[in-house]
Parts: structure tokens; sequence; C-alpha cells
């Protein structure tokens, strides 16, 4: 089982809809977790963190976990075709061990 | 300059060459990342630094070497790579080791091993 697991995608949504990412993760006593943002030929940036169990939200984004389910997950009401990117979620704290663990990422294209 | 910062953004070496990627970060965060990116595989973590001190190295071959001599300066030499370590590398930065997950990158050395 991969440490930290989503759906490679591609996910399509329409514009102005809600897109939904959803990440899940093996080892339950993992402390923190985040969502990055990477564009084509870009690097990662920050664009979520959470660290208890509810909804955290930002703006236009929502994060969502559930650490009894070892469930994360992003959510981006009123799609904008700027939020096509490769969403990539990731997990620190995994086996005791202070560093980041990234999932593969889920491209998102938001279709005009 | 703003954020971290890493040169050169591109690179393409032999396989006999010995080349360096430098990073610099301009937020005065105490530690410092190197990632490598390849198409369709996860960001894999290769070293970490704390306060100039090596506090990771995830089991990446010695052909790659990191060298960090202050906080804000993290190099990774390298020499006899080969064609599978061709992808992107990007350096990251963080307040400290022991809060890792608010991590800032830079954008990264596009690295072709011919």
């Amino acid at each position: 089982q991969k440490e930290v697991e989503q759906n490679s995608g591609p996910l399509s949504v329409p514009e102005g809809a809600i897109a939904s990412l959803n990440c899940t993760y093996s080892d339950r006593v993992s402390q923190s977790f985040f969502w990055y943002r990477q564009y084509s030929g870009k690097s990662p940036e920050l664009i979520m963190s959470i660290y208890s169990n509810g909804d955290k939200e930002d703006g236009r984004f929502t994060a969502q976990l559930n650490k009894a389910s070892q469930y994360v997950s992003l959510l981006i009401r009123d799609s904008q075709p700027s939020d096509s990117a490769t969403y990539l979620c990731a997990v620190n704290g995994i086996q005791g061990a202070q560093k980041l663990v990234f999932g593969q990422g889920t491209r998102l294209t938001i279709n005009p | 300059e703003t954020g971290v910062t890493q040169t050169p953004r591109h690179l393409v070496m032999g396989m006999t060459n010995k080349k360096s990627l430098k990073c610099e970060q301009h937020l005065g965060h105490n530690a410092m990342y190197w990632y490598k990116q390849s198409a369709k595989k996860p960001l894999e973590l290769m070293f970490v630094y704390s306060l100039e001190e090596r506090v990771e190295n995830n089991s990446v071959p010695s052909r790659f070497s990191p060298e960090c001599p202050n906080s804000s300066h993290l190099f990774l030499h390298l020499h006899t790579l080969q064609p599978e370590d061709s992808a992107l590398y990007l350096c990251a930065s963080s307040h400290s080791s022991a809060v890792a997950g608010e991590q800032y990158f830079g954008p990264g050395t596009r690295l072709t091993v011919t």
C-alpha cells in the first residue's frame, strides 16, 4: 500500500462547479496534512494546511480531514480555468518521521 | 531576490561530467530540502538539512552529494550520473525541520543526463 494515495486523474470539471480532490494515507498517527498546487512547468506551491479533524476554509478552497478514515480532501468552489493544475497531497509524520510524503498528484482541468 | 532561487534552471550533462546545482533561500528559514520529481512518480525526498546539519539521507546514491555551507545556501554536487537521473530537482525550505510541512519550493533545475 502506498503511504499517500491520490487518483492521478485527469479530473475534468466545468467552470463554476465544485472540484473535489481526494487523498488517503496509510499511517493513522500522521500529524499534519497539506495541499500543494503545481502548474505545468512550475514548482509546487502550498495552498492549504490542515492539522485537526473537520473543515478548514480559505477563500474558494476548503480542506477536509477525517483522521478516523485516514482521508483528506480539497474542495474548490466556483472553479476557474486558472485552477487547472496538478494538486499534490502531502502528509507529515508518517511512521513518526518529520518529513513530507507526497502523493502522485491529481491533474485537474477546468473547462470553460 | 525573494523566496527560494535555484540555478541553473536547465542543465544537460554527460554521464562522465561533474556539475553542481545551487539553491538559495531568502526567507530566514532553518531547514532546506532537495527533492527529485520524475514523470508519473511522486516527489521523492532526497536530503534534509537543519541548521546546516544533514538530518535525512533518503537512501540516495553516492553520485549525489549535498552540501550546506550555511542556512541560506544548499548545493547538490553531481558526478557520474545515469540517464535515469534525468528529472526536475527541486529545492525547498521551511522554518525548521521539526515543522516540515509548510515548505516553499524553488523553481527547480531541469536535468537531462545524456
